[in-house]
C-alpha cells in the first residue's frame, strides 16, 4: 500500500523569506502523480502544485517550486518570498495514475506553516 | 462557478442519530469521493464513486454508506452516529478517468455529542 509521510508537524517562516517542507512517499508504482494542497483557516482545499511522476522536470507555479527526487521517494515544496496568505496546512498527497481506484488521493498528515511579519 | 457543493456546512448530532451528507458536483465529473479530516491524521479515504452507478470503500468506510445518486450527486449516510465520527467531512470529484486534479467542496464540520 502506498504511504505518504511528512516529518514536520509544524514550520515556521520569516516574511519575504524561503521555506522548504518536506515530503517523502512509498511505492511501487512507477507512474503516478504527487500534489502538495493548501488548507487555510477557511478550510477549503485548494491545489498548489501538481508533479507527473514520468516528467523530470520539477514543477513550478510562481512562488512554488518542489524538489522532486523519483528514485528517493522525495516530493519537497519550496516557497519563495514567503507572503502573510501563505500561513495555513500544507499536504501531500499521492495518486497512482493506473489501475483499480486510480482516482484516490493518499494524503500526508500535513505540516501546519506559520508565517511570522 | 459552483464546483462542488456540500451541505450542510456545520451539524451537531446526538450518538446514535442519522443524517445524511448531501454533495453535489456541475462539472460533469465521473468521479466522486468521501473523505473524513481528522486532527494529526491527513484526510482519509471513506468511499468514492468511480463512475455513476458504482461505489467502493476506502480506507475508513465502517459506520457509514453512500449513494451515488445520478452523475452529479454523491451522499454519505451516518446510520448511527458515534463520537468517533466527529469529524471535518469533505466530498470531492475529479474528471474523466480521475486523472486531473480533485476538486474539493469546502467541507461539513460534523459533531456527535
Amino acid at each position: 500500500a502506498q504511504t505518504v509521510t511528512q516529518s514536520q508537524p509544524e514550520m515556521s517562516v520569516q516574511e519575504a523569506e524561503t521555506v522548504t517542507l518536506s515530503c517523502t512517499y512509498d511505492t511501487s508504482e512507477s507512474d503516478y502523480y504527487l500534489f502538495w494542497y493548501k488548507q487555510p483557516p477557511s478550510r477549503q482545499m485548494i491545489l498548489v502544485i501538481r508533479q507527473e511522476a514520468y516528467k523530470q522536470q520539477n514543477a513550478t507555479e510562481n512562488r512554488f517550486s518542489v524538489n522532486f527526487q523519483k528514485a528517493a521517494k522525495s516530493f519537497s515544496l519550496k516557497i519563495s518570498d514567503s507572503q502573510l496568505g501563505d500561513a495555513a496546512m500544507y499536504f501531500c498527497a499521492y495518486r497512482r495514475r493506473y489501475g483499480g481506484s486510480q482516482g484516490n488521493l493518499i494524503f500526508g498528515k500535513g505540516t501546519k506553516l506559520s508565517v511570522k511579519p | 462557478n459552483a464546483g462542488v457543493t456540500q451541505t450542510p456546512k456545520f451539524q451537531v448530532l446526538k450518538t446514535g442519530q442519522s443524517m445524511t451528507l448531501q454533495c453535489a458536483q456541475d462539472m460533469n465529473h465521473n468521479s466522486m469521493y468521501w473523505y473524513r479530516q481528522d486532527p494529526g491524521m491527513g484526510l482519509r479515504l471513506i468511499y468514492y464513486s468511480a463512475s455513476e452507478g458504482t461505489t467502493d470503500k476506502g480506507e475508513v468506510p465502517n459506520g457509514y454508506n453512500v449513494s451515488r445518486l445520478n452523475k452529479r450527486e454523491f451522499s454519505l449516510r451516518l446510520e448511527s452516529a458515534a463520537p468517533s465520527q466527529t469529524s471535518v467531512y469533505f466530498c470531492a470529484s475529479s474528471g474523466v478517468g480521475g486523472y486531473e486534479k480533485l476538486f474539493f467542496g469546502s467541507g461539513t464540520q460534523l459533531s456527535v455529542l
